[in-house]
């Protein structure tokens, strides 16, 4: 069974950082691009960051360059967020992905979530 | 940016009934449409790929359609479990882009 699993959620104030984890399990993580998905409160769904398989390229929204990195450990399956210089207009309910270019770049699994908040 | 205009933005169906959700998208997206449901509280789900592939456990009753710009989902047989809300997504380029969501529910 495909299992995404976020962590490092929380409260956090303008201007600082936080790191986001996704542990993945139940399929071969290097073979898949992989990719973070967000949810204001209330709001539709917004896509983020993607990276390849191998790691070697990445790629982000507008909104997000330069402040949030997406990477990735494919020995530790698991699939990271740096998110900089955080916004109140980042809060929101992070997803980790599985993008699967075999059927035409869809979000075929997703995690439970983790829940950014940030505000002073 | 692709813009994704998802129609109608919330609609109520019958037990049995049929619904059609429609997305139109800005420039032609060579069918790299994908449909996700989610219920609430719950991370969403993929329904359809490729604008007409069914998702490996998706019920029959789910169908999609379309071409070029223009794509829809069609539920068949409304049942209580169908309520939600409903997004289309294109996967043809970065940055990929969702539709606002249209909301369903049982009537």
């Amino acid at each position: 069974e495909v299992q995404l699993v976020e962590s490092g959620g929380g409260l956090v104030q303008p201007g600082r950082s936080l790191k986001l984890s996704c542990a993945a399990s139940g399929f071969t993580f290097s073979n898949y691009y992989m990719a973070w998905v967000r949810q204001a409160p209330t709001k539709g769904l917004e896509w983020v960051a993607s990276i390849t398989n191998s790691g070697g390229s990445t790629y982000y929204r507008d909104s997000v360059k330069g402040r949030f990195t997406i990477s990735r450990d494919n020995a530790k399956s698991t699939l990271y967020l740096q998110m900089d210089s955080l916004r109140s207009e980042d809060t929101a309910t992070y997803y980790c992905t599985r993008e699967n270019y075999g059927s035409y770049y869809v979000m075929d699994a997703w995690g439970q979530g983790a829940s950014v908040t940030v505000s002073s | 940016d692709i813009q994704m205009t998802q129609s109608p933005h919330s609609l109520s169906a019958s037990l049995g009934e049929t619904v059609s959700i429609e997305c139109l998208a800005s420039e032609g997206i060579s069918n790299y449409l994908a449909w996700y449901q989610q219920k609430p509280g719950k991370s969403p789900q993929l329904l359809i790929y490729y604008a007409s592939s069914l998702q490996d456990g998706v019920p029959s009753r789910f169908s999609g359609s379309g071409s070029g710009t223009q794509y829809s989902l069609k539920i068949s047989n409304m049942q209580p479990e169908d309520e939600g809300v409903y997004y289309c997504q294109q996967g043809y380029k970065y940055p990929y882009t969702f539709g606002a969501g249209t909301k369903l529910e049982l009537k």
